[in-house]
């Protein structure tokens, strides 16, 4: 199937810095990305929509300005956390569906953040 | 706002019953339903798949229903094993996203 992959699987960075995390698909042309952040034991709570050349969009909540996602090619997504708190410790996961609602989306693995 | 459900939380059987987890979702126009495994500290691993107008899907000793009419889903999984010890999430697609339940945490006791 299908192959998405995310990088790096786990991360650890200094509180007020910033980390980028990339989700790329490998073998398709992902025109719709999707970025999900999971707290321990919660489920995963989608943060942003983007889809190839256009402005990501939010979830309610979801600050644009602090998680910058940045879609710019067909197989690349990247989510990057600024000015990192120790709040914003958690799983992300990216996902990703070649074409419109209803074909199948992959999900990458996961990325840890750790905020110290 | 479509809203994802799942009943139980948490779940602990001895090896070698048959148990089922349930999904509900409050709108019923959806693409899909899947159904997700998660094991502590991973991604996700899919399982079955059901698209809008199909009914169930099987795969070994899972089967998956669906009633888009009820919005409600069931997971069946037959004869339990340790290794099946993980989270299970249910996730509806709709419009641009997907919608994913809370979860059930599976124990299965050897």
């Amino acid at each position: 199937g299908a192959v998405v992959s995310q990088h790096p699987s786990w991360v650890i960075c200094k509180s007020g810095t910033s980390v980028k995390i990339e989700c790329r698909s490998l073998d398709f042309q992902a025109t719709t990305m999707f970025w999900y952040r999971q707290f321990p034991k919660q489920s995963l709570m989608l943060m942003a929509t983007s889809n190839e050349g256009s402005k990501a969009t939010y979830e309610q909540g979801v600050e644009k300005d602090k998680f910058l996602i940045n879609h710019a090619s067909l197989t690349l997504s990247t989510l990057t956390v600024t000015s990192a708190h120790p709040e914003d410790s958690s799983f992300y996961i990216c996902s990703a569906r070649a074409g419109g609602p209803g074909n199948t989306i992959y999900f990458g693995e996961g990325s840890w953040l750790t905020v110290v | 706002k479509q809203e994802v459900t799942q009943i139980p939380a948490a779940l602990s059987v001895p090896e070698g019953e048959n148990l089922v987890l349930n999904c509900s979702f409050t709108d019923s126009a959806i693409y899909n339903l899947q159904w997700f495994r998660q094991d502590p500290g991973k991604g996700l691993t899919s399982l079955l798949l059901i698209q809008s107008s199909q009914r169930e899907q099987t795969s070994g000793r899972l089967n998956a229903s669906l009633d888009k009419s009820s919005g409600r889903s069931t997971l069946y999984i037959a004869a339990s094993q340790p290794g099946d010890s993980a989270t299970y999430l249910c996730a509806v697609e709709v419009d641009n996203d997907m919608r994913f339940g809370a979860g059930t945490r599976l124990t299965v006791k050897p």
